[in-house]
């Protein structure tokens, strides 16, 4: 079975700060990635994905996570917060295949401080 | 190119009521998920149509169903509703042919029941 665990309910940083949302994964099989963020009263957007391809993935907005099998880690990562960051983001994953199901993690919800 | 539109987008109902939300994909997109968010839940998978069959379903008891038509729109009903009902419902679609499970989210149908 998959599932997703992502530390830490709630981030706070400052504006300008470095972001960090960790996301850590199981899957017995090679899986795909993804982060998801969700503004106040709107669906899911996807920020970037990992499919087998570059272990490095730069999504939208600057963020970028790193897929390491080593540490079943796909980290998201920003390096200067921005007030309009502020936002939940969720992790998933997918073994692909015949799975259509992506599995989330609970969230992190990530405010920025002036 | 529209997004996944779902309707309606908020709604309250009575206990033992039935509802029932709609979803219309990106056009050329076959399949379509259905998700349940709640606080304390966080995101869980409903179900998974595709070409108008039922392909994954979560664990959800029988009150929720749902359906898909031949031009990919979906439908999911709740019925004898109940307070623990109240959730935003998050359809999502995707091409759905064996792709990486990369979704597309719609702003979802907030349901209140009281």
């Amino acid at each position: 079975a998959q599932s997703v665990t992502q530390l830490g309910s709630h981030v706070s940083v400052s504006e300008g700060a470095l972001v960090l949302l960790r996301c850590n994964y199981s899957s017995s099989v090679p899986p795909y990635l993804f982060w998801y963020v969700q503004y106040p009263n709107q669906g899911l957007q996807l920020l970037l994905k990992y499919t087998s391809a570059a272990t490095l993935v730069k999504g939208i907005n600057g963020f970028e996570a790193e897929f390491k099998k080593s540490e079943t880690s796909f980290h998201l990562t920003k390096p200067s917060a921005h007030m309009s960051d502020a936002a939940e983001y969720f992790c998933a994953v997918n073994i692909g295949g015949s799975n259509y199901k992506l599995t989330f993690g609970k969230g992190t919800l990530l405010t920025v401080n002036p | 190119k529209a997004g996944v539109t779902q309707t309606p987008r908020y709604l309250i109902k009575t206990r033992g009521q039935q509802v029932t939300l709609s979803c219309s994909p990106i056009s050329g997109h076959r399949s379509v998920s259905w998700y349940q968010q709640t606080p304390g839940q966080g995101l869980q998978f409903l179900f998974e149509y595709f070409s108008e069959t039922q392909r994954n379903k979560g664990n959800f008891p029988g009150r929720f169903s749902g359906r898909q038509f031949s031009n990919s729109r979906s439908e999911m009903n709740v019925s004898t509703l109940e307070l623990g009902d109240s959730a935003l419902y998050l359809c999502a679609s995707s091409l759905g042919d064996r792709d990486t499970g990369e979704l597309f989210f719609g702003e979802g149908s907030r349901l209140t029941v009281l």
